[in-house]
């Protein structure tokens, strides 16, 4: 069956960087746009990274634009979510889906926490 | 892009039924709009896609109590003889090209 298992979250200070992973099983993933999402504290989701099924286009939420990087390995199945420069307001829980093109599944999530 | 609007609760006696609404802003009435169940610990569940002449497909093993509907720029979601299971918070998601949109979200309790 579809997995989606999100790694990486924790504790970070301010302006430092994290990269979350989600590795996929259970179906194609070289055929499948991905996405993450987030949750944070008492909030509701929001969209932060769209990635087409072959990495060739990539979108953003205006509020990480320039900061974090999508990405996917098609080769180990993994989608990547690099987060550089980050801030108070970029603690949350964050989610992996596939697209289909709703989100269709999704991982568990990893809380990354950014304090000093 | 379209907006999502959701109620931000809403309540139901167990065994009961509950609508949860969606509302399409202006414009984007005819979009197809996902159901989410998202509930503490947990990852969050697909539960159904709805399209503007009101059928829906359900994900993998979502009970036949919960159902779609639409009404012009409304997407319903029903949940028919409400579990304590149920008590959840329930998001739409919509798309325009690449960019994911959700609603605000609906906490749901169970009385």
């Amino acid at each position: 069956q579809v997995q989606l298992v999100e790694s990486g979250g924790g504790v970070v200070q301010p302006g430092r960087s994290l990269r979350l992973s989600c590795a996929a099983s259970g179906f194609t993933f070289s055929r499948y746009g991905m996405h993450w999402v987030r949750q944070a504290p008492g909030k509701g989701l929001e969209a932060v990274a769209f990635i087409w099924y072959d990495g060739t286009n990539r979108e953003y939420a205006e509020s990480v634009k320039g900061r974090f990087t999508i990405s996917r390995d098609n080769s180990k199945n993994t989608l990547y979510l690099q987060m550089n420069s980050l801030r108070d307001e970029d603690t949350a829980v964050y989610y992996c889906a596939r697209v289909n093109p709703h989100s269709d599944y999704w991982g568990q999530g990893t809380l990354v926490t950014v304090s000093s | 892009q379209p907006v999502l609007t959701q109620s931000s609760s809403a309540s139901a006696s167990l065994g009961s039924s509950v609508k949860l609404t969606c509302t399409l802003s202006s414009g984007y009435s005819r979009y197809i709009v996902a159901w989410h169940q998202l509930q503490p610990g947990k990852a969050p569940r697909y539960l159904m896609k709805l399209e503007d002449i009101g059928t829906y497909n359900k994900g993998s093993g979502v009970p036949d109590r919960f159902s779609g509907s639409t009404s012009g720029a409304d997407r319903h979601l029903t949940i028919s003889n409400v579990q304590v299971e149920d008590e959840a918070d329930y998001y739409c998601e919509t798309w325009d090209s690449n960019t994911r949109i959700f609603g605000g979200g609906t906490k749901l309790t169970v009385l």
